[in-house]
């Protein structure tokens, strides 16, 4: 079965400032999807950012970018230019790629991320 | 585009009855829907795969006649918590795919279930 660690609970970070949210995650599968999503307050799931395994360029979008380590099975999440509204928990999650699309995400226990004004 | 709406968004019931939640795709047509729970400060869990006029795929330690999952349309899924018991409070969360939109998995905003 595959799992998803992210093993720092908390972070906080000054505004304006960068931040490494890290991932971890175990799996016998070549062919995955990596997602990092961003929980708020109001619980609506909102996709951050995606990472094919195949990829060997990390993915990037805007402020927010991963390094992604597949040897490792290591994918972390940098936000650069922190603003008040990336204050939200996040989670790393996995999903299989078997062809089909029918396989579900198995997530993290998520890091609730602090943004100090 | 792909908006996923869940309904009711908040539904307390007495112990002992049946509650049904709804997902619904808006502008898209979910061939895939998933069933996600989520207890208070904890991670989502994969409760159940269901594709349309298919029998839903139950992860391990999910018991299916009590989580009832019907797909009976392109864009309707429900979930039918039978006889509800306080441990089944929890937050209720589905998310559908397309065949055609690609890897994504769209969220729905969850239902908060109160049973009393």
């Amino acid at each position: 079965a595959q799992t998803v660690t992210q093993s720092q609970p908390e972070m906080s970070v000054q505004e304006a400032e960068t931040v490494t949210l890290s991932c971890t995650y175990d799996t016998s599968e070549s062919d995955y999807y990596l997602f990092w999503y961003k929980q708020p307050p109001s619980r609506q799931m909102i996709l951050v950012i995606r990472q094919e395994a195949y990829k060997q360029q990390n993915a990037t979008e805007n402020r927010f970018s991963v390094n992604f380590q597949k040897a490792a099975k290591s994918f972390s999440l940098k936000i650069s230019d922190s603003q008040l509204g990336d204050a939200a928990m996040y989670f790393c999650a996995y999903r299989m790629d078997s062809g089909g699309g029918a396989d579900g995400l198995t997530f993290g226990k998520g890091t609730h991320l602090i943004i100090q004004p | 585009g792909a908006v996923v709406s869940q309904h009711p968004s908040w539904v307390i019931c007495k112990s002992g009855t049946s509650v049904k939640i709804e997902c619904r795709s808006l502008d898209f047509q979910a061939t895939t829907m998933f069933w996600y729970r989520q207890f208070p400060k904890k991670s989502l869990m994969l409760m159940a795969t269901s594709n349309e006029g298919s029998k839903a795929t139950y992860e391990q330690g999910v018991e299916k006649d009590k989580f009832l999952i019907n797909h009976a349309s392109l864009t309707l899924s429900t979930l039918t918590v039978t006889s509800a018991h306080p441990e089944d409070s929890s937050f209720y969360i589905c998310s559908a795919r397309s065949r055609l939109a690609g890897v994504e998995q769209y969220f729905g905003p969850g239902t908060r279930l109160t049973v009393t």
